[in-house]
């Protein structure tokens, strides 16, 4: 069975410093990997997406993965208060026909 | 932005009773998916469609159906709604961009 795994949290950064966020994932045919941010009570927002190994950047968010070791981050730099929410790691292992499985979230807390 | 909408947005409803919650796109998306979030188990694919009259089972798929028979609608059915249904569904929509997008969510609450 695919798993994602997350730390629920909740994870504490003070503003303005790098929030990382973690997840592993069980299923080695997992070929891309997304990162939502939802915030309570809303739906998923897609922030960012990765297919290959390394980083990638886009604005304050990088997103990591290293396929060998089945592991993704999100790094989030000068973390800002309206950060704080849920972060969910999801991966596909196709076109995205068959669904993406998602981890259960990580709680961030900015405190200013 | 894709225009995927939900409805109804809150139910609640009684064990037993069937239940049917609505998913519309505006922008002729091939895929759709139904998933459910609870506490604890976050979102979990319950039936996805990749085609009118084309569905097929996610994970968690036993007490749901599902039908499609326009490319905008993809509904969710619950036959004899139970206590554990209690849950919010979101429907999402994979598009030319990578990743899906979610509609608003429906609260559903089974008493």
């Amino acid at each position: 069975q695919k798993e994602v795994e997350q730390n629920s949290g909740p994870l504490s950064v003070p503003e303005g410093a790098i929030a990382s966020l973690n997840c592993t994932y069980s299923d080695r045919g997992s070929q891309s990997f997304f990162w939502y941010r939802q915030y309570s009570g809303k739906s998923p927002e897609l922030i960012m997406f990765i297919y290959s190994n390394g980083d990638k950047e886009d604005g304050r968010f990088t997103a990591q993965l290293n396929k060998a070791s089945q592991y993704v981050s999100l790094l989030i730099r000068d973390s800002q208060p309206s950060d704080s929410a849920t972060y969910l790691c999801a991966a596909s292992s196709g076109g995205g026909a068959d669904g993406l499985t998602f981890g259960k979230g990580t709680h961030l807390i900015i405190q200013p | 932005d894709a225009g995927i909408t939900q409805s109804p947005r809150h139910k609640v409803t009684e064990t037993g009773t069937p239940v049917t919650l609505r998913c519309h796109q505006t922008e002729n998306h091939r895929y759709m998916y139904w998933y459910r979030q609870d506490p604890g188990h976050g979102l979990r694919l319950i039936h996805y469609s990749y085609g009118v009259k084309d569905t097929d089972k996610g994970e968690v798929s036993d007490g749901y159906s599902v039908s499609r028979s326009k490319t905008e609608d993809f509904l969710l059915t619950l036959e004899s709604a139970t206590s554990s249904q209690t849950s919010v569904y979101f429907c999402a929509i994979s598009e030319d961009s990578p990743g899906y997008t979610f509609g608003s969510g429906t609260r559903l609450t089974v008493v």
